[in-house]
């Protein structure tokens, strides 16, 4: 149980365009959803909180206009990386915490974004 | 947040025990303290968590003394695939909080 899910693993984009990632709670219904982003051979770092039904709470540092999130459901949320330049190129990763697993996040496979 | 504090890395060898301390002496009253392993190009994954004394599941034991300034990750008989780094965090509010990560600590088991 606890299973998270991305999508896409992977993209590559042109630089100036817009990517959009998807992360959904597959066995559990999400409250509150996490992204993260993690650069080569770095930790990872909080970028925003996303609980069902209201805006995102962004890290200090994290543009909001740039990386918009959408928490539209319980099992849905979206991170769309708008007019992406290289220096977004990183490693997105979401987790989730719900009703039925309150004490901890877990994890979706990550998306790796490349922006040429 | 309570900060956390591990090494950097670790080397061990295949059907040995490895024991990962991780330091957390700030550690607050509701704090629990969660262990996460990641692979490269790969999201965490939760291994263990608690809050005191000793909690054990089928991958791993976790180690809590009664100050609760520090804790270890016990991985019995590790194998080649247990390489990979390990993050120790601390955090209270369940799982509402957004997680800081340190550094984690580079387990690499060799044959």
């Amino acid at each position: 149980g606890a299973v998270v899910s991305q999508h896409p693993s992977w993209v590559i984009c042109k630089s100036g365009t817009s990517v959009k990632i998807e992360c959904r709670s597959l066995d559990f219904q999400a409250t509150t959803m996490f992204w993260y982003r993690q650069f080569p051979k770095q930790s990872l770092m909080l970028m925003a909180t996303s609980n069902e039904g209201s805006k995102a709470t962004y890290e200090q540092g994290v543009e909001k206009d740039k990386f918009l999130i959408n928490h539209a459901s319980l099992t849905l949320s979206t991170l769309t990386v708008t007019s992406a330049h290289p220096e977004d190129s990183s490693f997105y990763i979401c987790s989730a915490t719900g009703f039925r697993v309150q004490e901890t996040q877990y994890f979706g496979p990550g998306t790796r974004l490349l922006v040429l | 947040l309570a900060k956390t504090t591990q090494p950097i890395s670790m080397d061990s060898y295949e059907g040995q025990e490895v024991n990962i301390t991780c330091s957390h002496n700030n550690i607050a009253t509701n704090d629990y303290i969660t262990w996460y392993q990641q692979f490269p190009s790969q999201g965490p994954r939760f291994i263990i968590q608690g809050y005191k004394t000793k909690v054990t599941n089928e991958v791993a034991s976790l180690f809590i003394p009664a100050d609760r300034k520090s804790s270890t990750l016990s991985l019995p008989r590790v194998s080649l695939s247990d390489t990979a780094v390990y993050y120790c965090l601390v955090s209270s509010g369940g799982g509402a909080d957004g997680l800081t990560f340190g550094k984690g600590t580079h387990l690499i088991i060799q044959p």
